[in-house]
């Protein structure tokens, strides 16, 4: 079966900083680019940046850029996605997901992260 | 960058009945990049339509995707108490971005 499975919920405090994870199964996970997606409390998805696991070859979206950085270790079939200083904005779901290889579409995703930061 | 605009932002319809959902594009779209998704509440999104028209695997053939160039189209042709979600379309560019509209609830009225 090929499934993502994210890292559990995070609780942090601004400024703090924080790594989490999508480990990919039942597929080549070097072959397919994985993406990551923001949804903030009660809104829609937004598109973070997506990388290729093979070479680590990563886009960011303009709104991200910057702000998070998108890493891979093909060898345990694992992409990350990680803040060096979080701000309470930061509060939201995060959903990584597989780019099919034909059509580019979001095809496989994982079940999301819930990361809150508050004081 | 490539916006996309989806009407109506909530769409109130009965079991049974036919729902017709839109995402416009600021700029054509190469309908092979065009996929739509389903969210409901408390899960992640799942792939509908990709292609424009293709069926994801395991989606029902209610759910039916059409449009080409800025202006495309979700229907499910008679809805099941299942379908009521929250629906995304999304586009994929020609520099790796990915875009997503900003969703349509289908509510049960």
């Amino acid at each position: 079966e090929v499934q993502l499975v994210q890292s559990g919920a995070e609780v942090k405090k601004p400024g703090e900083s924080l790594k989490i994870s999508c480990q990919g199964s039942g597929y080549s996970f070097a072959s397919y680019w994985l993406g990551w997606v923001r949804q903030m409390p009660g809104k829609g998805l937004e598109w973070m940046g997506i990388i290729y696991p093979g070479d680590s070859d990563t886009k960011y979206s303009p709104s991200f850029q910057g702000q998070v950085t998108i890493s891979a270790d093909k060898s345990i079939n694992t992409a990350y996605l990680q803040w060096s200083s979080l701000k309470a904005s930061d509060t939201a779901m995060y959903y990584c997901a597989r780019r099919a290889t034909y059509y580019y579409a979001l095809d496989v995703w994982g079940q999301g992260t819930t990361v809150t930061v508050s004081s | 960058e490539i916006v996309l605009t989806q009407s109506p932002g909530t769409l109130s319809l009965s079991p049974g009945e036919r729902a017709t959902l839109s995402c416009r594009a600021s700029q054509s779209v190469t309908s092979t990049y065009l996929a739509w998704y389903q969210q409901k509440p408390g899960q992640a999104p799942r792939l509908l339509i990709y292609g424009a028209s293709s069926r994801a695997t395991g989606i029902p053939d209610r759910f039916s995707g059409s449009g080409s160039g800025t202006d495309f189209t979700l229907t499910i042709s008679r809805l099941e108490p299942e379908d009521f979600a929250v629906y995304y379309c999304q586009q994929y560019g020609s520099s790796k971005e990915i875009t997503f509209g900003q969703g349509t609830r289908l509510e049960i009225k």
